[in-house]
């Protein structure tokens, strides 16, 4: 069965960072291409970033460019999100999936405030 | 950045009826768009992709259907289960973009 577990949420100032993992069980990780997506409250799906199997095209949204990096570890079956420089508009529900949206992980929280 | 547009916002309705959401882009997407059903506190949940084809364990009254900017996702008859949130999400260009939302919900 397939099992995403994303975890790294949590409460942060603006201006801090954050890293969100992304646990992958029950298919072959290193063959998947990934990607983050987030839900602010209430509001609409907002897809974040995109990863190839081996690393070698990455893709942001412009909301985030510059200040998120994708990266993946395959050995570990792993995906992650390091988020720098965060904004009240980066709080959110963040998700990881797989490529084709087929599998989601349950999300994690981040929330940016003072 | 393609924007997609669905309408209607809301949409109210009986167990048993038909339901049609719209999702409308603004401009060609090809038959690269996907439908998603999110409920309160889950993750969304693939229903159909490239237009018409629907994912694995989804039953037969959700379909999908449209191709370029004008697409349909049509439940033939509303379960108690299928009241929810319906997104659609473009996978033609990137950014990937979804959809305002659709919320189903018992009338």
């Amino acid at each position: 069965e397939v099992q995403l577990v994303e975890s790294g949420g949590g409460l942060v100032q603006p201006g801090g960072s954050l890293r969100l993992s992304c646990a992958a069980s029950g298919f072959t990780f290193g063959t998947y291409n990934m990607n983050w997506v987030r839900q602010a409250p209430g509001k609409r799906l907002e897809w974040v970033s995109y990863i190839t199997s081996g690393s070698s095209n990455i893709y942001y949204a412009d909301s985030v460019k510059g200040r998120f990096t994708i990266s993946r570890d395959n050995a570990a079956n792993s995906l992650y999100l390091q988020m720098n420089s965060l904004r009240a508009e980066d709080t959110a529900v963040y998700y990881c999936a797989t490529d084709g949206f087929h599998h989601w992980g349950q999300g994690t929280l981040v929330t940016v405030s003072s | 950045e393609i924007v997609l547009t669905q309408s209607p916002a809301t949409l109210s309705l009986s167990p048993g009826e038909r339901a049609t959401l719209s999702c409308r882009a603004s401009q060609s997407v090809s038959s690269y768009l996907a439908w998603y059903q999110q409920k309160p506190g889950q993750a969304p949940r693939l229903l159909i992709s490239d237009a018409s084809i629907r994912a694995t364990g989804i039953p037969a009254r959700f379909s999908g259907s449209g191709s370029g900017t004008d697409f349909t996702l049509t439940i033939s008859s509303l379960e108690p289960e299928d009241f929810a949130v319906y997104y659609c999400q473009q996978r033609s260009n990137w950014p990937l973009t979804f959809g305002g939302g659709t919320k189903v919900e018992i009338k």
